[in-house]
């Protein structure tokens, strides 16, 4: 199993629509979780961080449920401009390196 | 306030051949780690260098190796070039080796 699974898509999205995907992980004693996005040919930007009571900016909301081991981002009044590739990362255990998604289109 | 550099943007080797690649970080940072992107894959984590040492690593040969600068840039060098190294090299930079990252544009490379 990998570290970190995303289903690469691609989803296909109305403008107006919502979203939402998710990102699986398997070491359980991961700590820190974020949302990046990648634009084609372009370098990851921070979307957003993903905390234990969820967290929302705007139009995008993430959450994580730690029993099940995923994070999830909801994209809400889908727009042109979201096209991009989202790429979830997880921070391990005790070795404070960051695991990368291949990233949902 | 500058952001993450990297150069060059853009690099042509042929197998064999030796190559570096440079990354400054964002101004206040002190942490630079460095990606490396095949197509349609997600960034794979080379080695991460802070207070001028390796602090991490990843899965990567010893044919790729690095170097961190007092002013805290970094060079990133690839010996013995290989048609699989052809990706996108991302330099990431971030405060006191934290979480939160600053990704600067990259340079492609590629390997015929």
């Amino acid at each position: 199993r990998k570290e970190v699974e995303q289903d690469p898509g691609p989803f296909n999205v109305p403008e107006g629509a919502t979203v939402a995907f998710n990102c699986t992980y398997s070491n359980s004693a991961s700590q820190s979780f974020f949302w990046y996005r990648q634009d084609c040919r372009k370098e990851p930007k921070l979307l957003m961080s993903v905390y234990s009571s969820g967290n929302e900016d705007g139009r995008f909301t993430a959450q994580l449920n730690r029993a099940s081991q995923y994070i999830s981002l909801l994209i809400r009044d889908s727009k042109l401009s979201d096209s991009a590739t989202y790429l979830c990362v997880v921070k391990g255990g005790n070795n404070r390196k960051l695991i990368w998604g291949l990233g949902t289109s | 306030d500058a952001g993450v550099t990297q150069s060059p943007t853009h690099l042509i080797k042929t197998r064999g051949q030796q190559v570096t690649l440079r990354c400054s970080p964002k101004s206040g940072h002190d942490t630079v780690s460095w990606y490396q992107q095949a197509l349609g894959q997600g960034p794979q984590f080379i080695f991460q260098y802070y207070e001028e040492e390796e602090r991490q690593r990843g899965n990567f040969p010893d044919r790729f190796s690095g170097h961190q600068f007092p002013n805290y840039s970094s060079e990133l060098n690839v010996n013995a070039l290989l048609l699989g190294d052809s990706a996108l090299y991302l330099c990431a930079s971030s405060k006191d080796r934290g979480e939160t990252q600053y990704f600067g544009p990259g340079t492609r490379l590629l390997v015929l």
